[in-house]
């Protein structure tokens, strides 16, 4: 079955310590993308993968990270979490989106840091 | 100031009934418009995806329309159902930032039995 997987589905952790929220997808995509979903605020772009090796920030790249080193796989870093990240993450992928293709997203991670 | 609007900010209707969604942007060059599904807590799901060329375009009970000389959008429910509550997101897709989308702040669409 073609899908998102991301990983943990669930967090609750402390500020300062960091964690990394994995993302993976098996459709051979060459485009992934990492959001945040915020009351009121809607989606918003942490950062994007057009390919291996190449990443760009979105609107609100503060206080992440992210690393492409395999196609299947784009995880996101939190070097030192604080409490306004808490929040819900989507990854998501694509073949390249200029061309119309549909985006699929992951199921969601909801992280708490208190 | 985002550069993709969408109205009405959430709206409540009858089951069996119609709706419009409105999604107006300035963002350019244009590539592409979307609009995604979204049930509460899990992610987005296409509904459908026009480029600059396509006027109409349906999913079922759901139909976009595109006017890109007016930079407007809208996505319309016919004989909604329960099922259709959700959050109705547009997003917009420049030919000089491929990766980079603009999302919308979505519609929230509640339907009453």
């Amino acid at each position: 079955e073609a899908q998102v997987t991301q990983n943990p589905r669930y967090l609750i952790t402390v500020t300062g310590k960091k964690l990394t929220v994995t993302c993976s997808q098996n459709m051979n995509h060459e485009y992934m993308s990492w959001y945040r979903q915020d009351p009121g605020l809607g989606l918003r772009q942490i950062y994007y993968s057009m390919n291996v090796e190449v990443t760009d920030k979105g609107d609100v790249p503060e206080g992440y990270k992210v690393s492409r080193k395999e196609k299947r796989n784009f995880p996101l870093i939190l070097e030192s979490p604080s409490p306004n990240q808490t929040s819900l993450y989507f990854c998501a992928s694509s073949p390249p989106p200029g061309n119309s293709y549909e985006q699929y997203f992951g199921p969601g991670t909801r992280l708490t840091v208190t | 100031k985002n550069q993709v609007e969408q109205s009405p900010q959430s709206l409540i209707i009858l089951e069996g009934k119609n709706c419009t969604l409105q999604c107006n942007y300035t963002v350019s060059p244009f590539s592409n418009l979307r609009w995604y599904k979204q049930d509460t807590g899990r992610g987005p799901v296409s509904l459908t995806i026009m480029t600059f060329s396509e006027n109409t375009k349906s999913n079922g009970r759901y139909t976009a329309t595109l006017d890109a000389d007016t930079k407007q959008s809208s996505l319309h429910i016919t004989a909604s159902q329960l099922s259709d509550s959700a959050s109705y997101i547009c997003v917009v897709i420049t030919t000089d930032s491929w990766g980079k989308l603009q999302f919308g702040a979505g519609t929230q669409v509640v339907v009453t039995p």
